[in-house]
């Protein structure tokens, strides 16, 4: 089975600051994506960012980007140039690419952007 | 992005009671999900449907039911519901094709059983 680990519960940041959430996983297969999802206050949760792992380059997303470790099962979140708006909880997800696979989530870090 | 709809928004329940979460989805996607989020413990997947003839237990299916009643829409049942069954659901629908199989979500239902 795999797992996603997110060992950062919370993290709190100044505004237009850069700050990095960190997600590890575990899994024996080499073909899977890997995402980044947003929650905040309203509680929809919201696609910041996807990789795929066969591709080498990491994802970008205008502020937000991902290193991609594939080796070290690592796929951290970079926010640049934080904003109020930021603040939420994150999840990493992890899928699959079987096609008939469900999405495997971390239990979240809590991200404040302090103004 | 998938326009996922879910209603109720809150319910307020007394344990024991029946009640029925709905989702609805205008974007064609044939795979829908629902999960439960619990504080601490991330999303688990209750149940999901590949087609309106295609449902399949997720890891905690225990206590609920689900309808695929056509493509758009995908129901989910407390059939006699607990107070651990307190928890805020979620409905979601996939993007398909190779390479390109993303989730999207609906806004949630907080459910609380009393």
């Amino acid at each position: 089975a795999q797992t996603v680990t997110q060992s950062q519960p919370e993290m709190s940041v100044q505004e237009a600051e850069t700050v990095t959430l960190s997600c590890t996983y575990d899994t024996s297969e080499s073909n899977y994506y890997l995402f980044w999802y947003k929650q905040p206050p309203s509680r929809q949760m919201i696609l910041v960012i996807r990789q795929e792992a066969y591709k080498q380059q990491n994802a970008t997303e205008n502020r937000f980007s991902v290193n991609f470790q594939k080796a070290a099962k690592s796929f951290s979140l970079k926010i640049s140039d934080s904003q109020l708006g930021d603040t939420a909880m994150y999840f990493c997800a992890f899928q699959l690419n079987f096609g008939n696979e469900k999405l495997t989530f971390g239990t979240g870090t809590r991200l404040t952007i302090i103004p | 992005d998938a326009d996922v709809t879910q209603t109720p928004r809150n319910r307020i329940t007394k344990t024991g009671k029946r009640i029925m979460l709905e989702c609805s989805q205008t974007k064609g996607h044939d795979r829908m999900y629902w999960y439960r989020q619990d504080p601490g413990l991330g999303l688990r997947l209750i149940y999901y449907s590949f087609d309106v003839k295609d449902i399949n237990k997720g890891e905690i299916s225990d206590g609920y039911s689900v309808s695929r009643q056509a493509q758009a829409k995908f129901s989910l049942s407390l059939e006699s519901a607990i107070p651990n069954q307190t928890a805020l659901y979620f409905c979601a629908t996939e993007t398909t094709g190779w390479g390109q199989e993303t989730q999207y979500f609906g806004p949630g239902t907080r459910l609380l059983v009393l």
